[in-house]
């Protein structure tokens, strides 16, 4: 099993591009959530899904929309970058069995906006 | 917004040491899970406690839940240089998602 997908890895943005960080999993997961880790911080919840067509704002939602019109995937656009959004994105998802389970999170995408 | 906060923020110990990491919160928790992140990579799950008061052993590894379920330990015995990473606790309140803590940061050196 793949897991969790993100891609890119990596990215560099001009501020005031837009761009879309990509997220796909292939364990039948209703749950999907996208976080930022700031450098010696924690997780952060930017939005989270709890089934295509379902999402809602997590505790750092501006500047960041989502979609989710499969139980697979779970983009996350940028339409403005700013520096403040220089910071690495982790994509997670999780059954409704998460409390025993955990979550499956993906190796990131690391974006920095110049 | 619940608060889960970790300490030490930072600890870096000799290899054979032991180590105790806190997760303290005023919020009660359904359960609780602990990560592990290394450098490069997402977090990856270790352990969920759910029962106030429960112990869990993973190797050298001993996680432990307050009677209360506000706050959880996780003691490592005998560090190697393979424990160096992110340990973060996550807090399930029965909602949708988990809370996170800020993390410890551990370094075992050689």
């Amino acid at each position: 099993n793949a897991g969790v997908t993100q891609t890119p890895k990596f990215r560099i943005l001009k501020i005031g591009q837009s761009m879309t960080l990509q997220c796909t999993q292939d364990m039948n997961h209703n749950y999907m959530y996208w976080y930022r880790q700031d450098p010696g911080m924690g997780l952060k919840l930017i939005y989270y899904s709890v089934g295509a067509g379902i999402t809602d704002k997590g505790e750092v939602p501006n500047g960041y929309n989502v979609s989710r019109s499969t139980t697979e995937d779970f983009p996350l656009r940028l339409e403005l970058a700013a520096p403040s959004q220089t910071s690495v994105y982790f994509c997670a998802s999780s059954s409704r069995d998460r409390w025993k389970q955990g979550y499956t999170f993906g190796s990131g995408t690391r974006l920095t906006v110049v | 917004t619940q608060l889960l906060e970790q300490s030490p923020q930072f600890l870096s110990i000799q290899e054979g040491e032991n180590l105790t990491v806190y997760c303290n919160s005023s919020s009660v928790f359904s359960s609780l899970q602990w990560y592990r992140q290394e450098p490069g990579e997402g977090p990856v799950l270790l352990v969920t406690v759910v029962t106030g008061g429960e112990v869990k052993k993973l190797k050298r590894l001993t996680f432990q839940f307050g009677d209360a379920r506000k706050d959880s330990s996780l003691h490592i015995t005998a560090a190697q240089p393979g424990d160096t990473g992110l340990y973060l606790c996550a807090g399930d309140t029965s909602g949708s998602r988990l809370t996170f803590g800020e993390g410890t940061q551990l370094t075992v050196n050689p």
